[in-house]
C-alpha cells in the first residue's frame, strides 16, 4: 500500500493563480480531511469529508474548495492564491476514531 | 469549543536524559487525546492515542503518556531519549459527541536531544 499519497511537493504561485492540490489514498478510508500548518500554530482543519459525496468546512475553509467523487481522492482547490495561504498542507485519511495517517505534505509559497 | 495548550514550544534535553512533553486541553465534551510527531520535512506519524481503558498508554519508540481526567492533561513522556527523538511533537484531541473526526492540534514542541 502506498498509504496517502500528495501532489506536487512544492509548489510556487502567484497571487490570483489556481491550482489544485492532489490528495489520494489506498486504504479504503471513509474519512479524509486536509489541514495546513503554519509555524507556531499546529495543523488547522481546512476542510473534511466522511463519505463519496459529503464535505464540510473545518477551521479555515475560506479560499479553498474540495469535493470527494470517490472514496480515493480528496482534491484540495485554491481558487485565487494569496500570500496567507502560503503554507504547508497536510492530507489525512482514516477509517475510525483511532489513527489518522498523514500524507508527505505539499510546501506552497504564493508570491 | 475546545482547545489543546503545549505548555513549551522547545524542550532541550541531553541524550539519555527523561524528557516530558506537557500537553492540556479544554472540552466541554469528553475527548480522544492523540500524541503525533513530525520529523523535519516528513508528515506527520501517530505515537500513541487514548480512547479508552487504561489512563496509561504506551506507544512506538519507547514513548508513554497518561491521561490525567482531573487535571485535563496528556503529558508525554520518555525515560531515555535518543538523538534520533529530535522532532517536533504535537497533541491532538477529537470530541467524542460527534461523528466529526477532525483533530485539534496544539501548537507543538519542538525536542532537541544534544549529545
Amino acid at each position: 500500500n502506498a498509504g496517502v499519497t500528495q501532489t506536487p511537493k512544492f509548489q510556487v504561485l502567484k497571487t490570483g493563480q489556481s491550482m489544485t492540490l492532489q490528495c489520494a489514498q489506498d486504504m479504503n478510508h471513509e474519512y479524509m480531511s486536509w489541514y495546513r500548518q503554519d509555524p507556531g500554530m499546529g495543523l488547522r482543519l481546512i476542510h473534511y469529508s466522511v463519505g463519496a459525496g459529503i464535505t464540510d468546512q473545518g477551521e479555515v475553509p475560506n479560499g479553498y474548495n474540495v469535493s470527494r467523487s470517490t472514496t480515493e481522492d480528496f482534491p484540495l482547490r485554491l481558487l485565487s492564491a494569496a500570500p496567507s495561504q502560503t503554507s504547508v498542507y497536510f492530507c489525512a485519511s482514516s477509517y475510525s476514531m483511532g489513527a489518522q495517517f498523514f500524507g508527505p505534505g505539499t510546501r506552497l509559497t504564493v508570491l | 469549543a475546545q482547545s489543546v495548550t503545549q505548555l513549551d514550544s522547545q524542550v532541550p534535553v541531553f541524550e539519555e536524559a527523561p524528557v516530558e512533553l506537557r500537553c492540556n486541553y479544554s472540552s466541554s465534551v469528553s475527548v480522544y487525546l492523540f500524541w503525533y510527531v513530525q520529523y523535519p520535512n516528513q508528515g506527520l506519524q501517530l505515537l500513541l492515542k487514548y480512547l479508552s481503558g487504561s489512563t496509561l498508554v504506551k506507544g512506538i519508540n519507547g514513548f508513554e503518556a497518561e491521561f490525567n481526567k482531573s487535571q485535563t492533561s496528556f503529558h508525554l513522556r520518555k525515560p531515555s531519549v535518543h538523538i534520533s527523538d529530535t522532532a517536533e511533537y504535537f497533541c491532538a484531541v477529537i470530541r467524542m459527541d460527534t461523528g466529526r473526526r477532525a483533530l485539534t492540534f496544539g501548537s507543538g514542541t519542538r525536542l532537541q536531544v544534544q549529545p
